[in-house]
């Protein structure tokens, strides 16, 4: 079974200042997808950005990065220029990429962000 | 509608009644997931839909929970005999396609559930 593990409860920065929020995973499988989720208050999990196992390139979300690495089993989240929006739960989480296995995520326990101004 | 749309937002109730936890997914979504979020944790897993069907109900935590959707619509998640334990946010999520690789799921703003 695959599990996804974020190490970090809480992480604060400084408004404008850089972020790195940490998420390892544990698989025996070679493809499937990687993906970050903020929940802000309202509860509403919103798509930040997404991976593809296969790419080597680091995908990219206007302020938003990821470092993939693969044979670490390691994917992170880099947050530029930080704002008081993105104050928020992130959650890393991981989906097979099998044909017709549904598109179910499997997540970690979540990373609280503050941002102060 | 525009998104994905549940309901109730919040309820309350006293343990060992039933309760019915509603989600409308996002028009031609053909898959719908439920996860149930405990206070401050990740989500967990309960059941998927492909249509109407479930291919994959391995997350109901007990037999006290059971889901439903009619017309490759709507879904309903009813917990029996609710238990304190039960209480969490309810989230629902669809997507256009449980075959296709795109991955992506649109979220409900979940039902928050109490348990007295």
């Amino acid at each position: 079974a695959q599990t996804v593990t974020q190490s970090q409860p809480e992480m604060s920065v400084q408004e404008a200042e850089t972020v790195t929020l940490s998420c390892t995973y544990d698989t025996s499988e070679s493809d499937y997808y990687l993906f970050w989720y903020k929940q802000p208050p309202s509860r509403q999990m919103i798509l930040v950005i997404r991976q593809e196992a296969y790419k080597q390139q680091n995908a990219t979300e206007n302020r938003f990065s990821v470092n993939f690495q693969k044979a670490a089993k390691s994917f992170s989240l880099k947050i530029s220029d930080s704002q008081l929006g993105d104050a928020a739960m992130y959650f890393c989480a991981y989906r097979r990429n099998w044909y017709n296995a549904g598109n179910m995520l499997t997540f970690g326990g979540g990373t609280r962000l503050m941002v102060k101004p | 509608g525009a998104g994905v749309s549940q309901s109730p937002s919040n309820k309350v109730t006293e343990k060992g009644k039933d309760v019915e936890l509603r989600c409308d997914p996002i028009s031609g979504h053909t898959a719908l997931y439920w996860y149930r979020q405990s206070l401050g944790q990740g989500l967990e897993f309960l059941i998927y839909f492909q249509g109407n069907s479930a291919p994959d109900k391995s997350g109901l935590p007990s037999d006290r929970f059971s889901a439903e959707r009619t017309g490759g619509s709507v879904s309903t998640l009813t917990i029996q005999r609710t238990q304190q334990e039960d209480s969490a946010v309810y989230l629902c999520a669809s997507s256009l396609d449980g075959t296709a690789n795109t991955g992506e799921l649109f979220f409900g703003e979940g039902s928050r559930l109490t348990v007295l």
